[in-house]
């Protein structure tokens, strides 16, 4: 059983369209994040939930909306995409002060 | 604020070699400190964690011990192997917010690479 799940695993798109990416967890745990890859293989944090409430957003441009219908599903849909959105996008679930993360999802933008 | 600094790599070793990637950290508190690695294609795994000063954390022949004094968290091994070879993240978790798991802060990874 795979513990966090996204799909799809790569998404090919051009620049101005807007794309979804879905991610659950069956882990049982109350927060979720994204967190974004770059080129450089730098991982940082855009946004963090809590029981399906907003704690965390970090300085992400409002074309991203996360939501969360419930406790293990945080989505992400962004509008309008741009060049610079190209990135690996990773959800992940905490529980027990680990985390635990999605196998990711490749965004390209033409 | 936060922050976590690793040695840049990449990182090229030959099979039965000792590793040692170097992890610092700044932070407010006492933060929790990680390791993931990161297979070609694959996301994120935890290799291993320290919740308290002095915890050595340990799985598949690495290592770690949370360094209170000097801020730091080196990874090591005593002989790496070609399956090693992967992408190497030091992370530390900062504190919670309202009762909730904080979020990951993570170094810029380093590369290994092990030949046989």
């Amino acid at each position: 059983d795979t513990a966090v799940s996204q799909t799809p695993k790569y998404l090919v798109t051009q620049m101005g369209n807007d794309k979804s990416i879905k991610c659950e967890q069956n882990l049982g745990h109350d927060t979720m994040y994204w967190y974004k890859q770059d080129s450089k293989k730098f991982l940082k944090i855009m946004f963090s939930y809590n029981n399906k409430e907003l704690i965390i957003n970090e300085t992400v441009p409002n074309r991203f909306s996360p939501k969360s219908p419930d406790k293990a599903h945080l989505n992400l849909h962004i509008n309008s995409l741009e060049l610079g959105d190209s990135a690996v996008y990773f959800c992940a679930s905490s529980g027990g002060g680990v985390s635990f993360f999605g196998p990711g999802t490749r965004l390209t933008v033409l | 604020g936060d922050s976590v600094t690793q040695m840049e790599g990449p990182v090229t070793l030959s099979e039965e070699a000792f590793l040692t990637i170097n992890c610092t950290y700044t932070a407010t508190g006492y933060p929790s400190l990680f390791w993931y690695v990161q297979y070609p294609g694959e996301g994120l795994q935890l290799l291993l964690k320290a919740t308290k000063a002095d915890d050595k954390g340990s799985n598949k022949g690495f290592e770690a011990t949370y360094r209170k004094e000097t801020t730091s968290f080196h990874l090591e091994k005593g002989s790496v192997q070609v399956s090693d070879s992967a992408v190497y993240f030091c992370a530390l978790r900062i504190l919670n917010y309202g009762g909730s798991q904080g979020n990951l802060i993570f170094g810029k990874g380093t590369k290994l690479s092990v030949k046989p």
